[in-house]
């Protein structure tokens, strides 16, 4: 069965600490996502990958950065984590262009 | 740009009662459309989807046809069931546009006995 595994359910930090999210998908997919849900809000696109060290800004990249140095890895970096990022954070997979994309379960951030 | 709107929730159902759950976009070209389920602490999954117009998308007894006269792919159901309790969201994706998918807000759905 096809697996997408965020590193941590739950995470509190606190305001100005990094932050590191991780993503590991085992189905060799070429893309990755990371989204932010919010109530009332939806799914936003915070950055996607196509490709090992390639990156592309969604929607709602300020304040975050991403890195994917292996295919199956994807990470989101909040340099300095503020109280509005705090949500829950979604990361995905796909296979190749318009395929369904495959979720993990998310991660609760927290920011106090 | 592109835009998903759903009806509000929470929608409240008895068990076998029937569902629907509009949908409109607004798009700048021709997109394939989807519904996402997301059960109580579990990722997004893929319900169904529909690539053109008058496609009819189907699984797990829920059905969504593509309406690009009407810019709508409302999803429904004739019977509900308390397992169906989850948030269903509307997606798009334009042709072409690699795999962005554009999210409506999400609607929660509860089943009672």
């Amino acid at each position: 069965d096809v697996k997408v595994t965020q590193s941590s359910r739950y995470l509190v930090k606190r305001t100005g600490e990094k932050v590191f999210l991780e993503c590991v998908q085992d189905m060799d997919h070429e893309n990755m996502f990371w989204y932010r849900q919010d109530p009332g809000l939806g799914l936003r696109l915070i950055y996607f990958s196509y490709d090992v060290k390639m990156k592309e800004k969604g929607d709602i990249p300020e304040g975050y950065s991403v890195s994917r140095e292996k295919k199956e890895r994807f990470s989101l970096i909040l340099e300095s984590a503020s109280t509005n990022q705090t949500s829950m954070y979604l990361c995905a997979s796909s296979f190749s262009t318009n395929e369904k994309l495959f979720f993990g379960s998310g991660t609760q951030l927290s920011v106090l | 740009g592109n835009s998903v709107t759903q009806m509000e929730g929470p929608v409240t159902l008895s068990e076998e009662a029937f569902l629907t759950i509009n949908c409109t976009y607004t798009a700048t070209g021709y997109p394939s459309l989807f519904w996402y389920v997301q059960y109580p602490g579990e990722g997004l999954q893929l319900l169904l989807k529909a690539t053109k117009a008058d496609d009819k998308g189907s699984n797990k007894g829920f059905e969504a046809t593509y309406r690009k006269e009407t810019t709508s792919f409302h999803l429904e159901k004739g019977s509900v069931q308390v397992s169906d309790s989850a948030v269903y969201f509307c997606a798009l994706i334009l042709t072409g546009g690699g795999n962005k998918l554009t999210f409506g807000t999400g609607t929660q759905l509860k089943v009672e006995l």
